[in-house]
């Protein structure tokens, strides 16, 4: 089984409203990545968590907040958002992350297109 | 610095022809990997390919292909008979040794070339 979901598909929320983004996958992907996409762009990579510590925080403000409950889920906490924080987010997993042994394809999910109001 | 370049923004075909997709890539180290991965207007993410930087080797997966070569830094996606559910835009990218973050490799993008299979 090779695949990532996520949830919600699509999201519209206020400036001032909470919620939260999840991913889950059951590949026993040890790595487990949050995206950005903006229209006609390649994903910006916000957050890494490998064995369920966050590895890489890509200077992501804090109105973004990640979680990893376990290996499997992935869950993207949102505050306080502004309207260009619209965009597709996008999760993935891979088998394992970082080191100088070979690299991992990442597998990603199909997203959840985000519009803030 | 790393870097992938795809020059093709947009590449438009009727049906049944080949078409190849360019990919040009920046990196100082030995050791390093490509990939290629396709993205349908459902806005998924597919992986198509890994090749690492010591394989020059080039794949064909029933349609698809890819050259790669080494003395060009190029890693050229070329499909054959094209078919409407070809139509996504395609990105190449790289992974290296990144010094932002230590030991870590991170995916390097090209901006990603829209493909328009028509019928």
């Amino acid at each position: 089984d090779t695949e990532v979901t996520q949830t919600p598909k699509h999201l519209v929320m206020g400036m001032t409203n909470k919620k939260s983004l999840k991913c889950e996958q059951h590949m026993g992907h040890r790595a487990m990545y949050w995206y950005k996409q903006k229209a006609k762009k390649p994903p910006e990579l916000m957050f890494v968590y490998s064995y369920e510590k966050l590895s890489i925080n890509e200077s992501v403000p804090s109105r973004f907040s990640p979680e990893c409950p376990n290996s499997s889920l992935l869950n993207l906490h949102l505050h306080a958002l502004q309207p260009e924080d619209s965009a597709l987010y996008l999760c993935a997993s891979s088998q394992s992350w970082g080191g100088l042994a070979s690299y991992n394809e990442q597998f990603f999910g199909p997203g959840t297109r985000l519009t803030v109001l | 610095a790393q870097k992938v370049t795809q020059a093709q923004t947009e590449i438009s075909v009727v049906e049944k022809e080949d078409v190849t997709l360019d990919c040009v890539y920046e990196t100082r180290d030995t050791t390093y990997y490509l990939f290629w991965y396709k993205q349908p207007p459902s806005g998924e993410l597919v992986f198509l390919i890994r090749r690492n930087s010591f394989d020059e080797q080039n794949e064909i997966s029933g349609r698809y292909s890819w050259n790669f070569q080494k003395s060009t830094s190029s890693f050229n996606f070329t499909i054959t008979a094209s078919q409407v559910v070809d139509s996504a835009v395609y990105f190449c990218a790289l992974s290296d040794l990144s010094t932002n973050a230590g030991n870590n490799r991170k995916l390097i993008w090209g901006l990603g070339t829209s493909l328009a299979v028509n019928p």
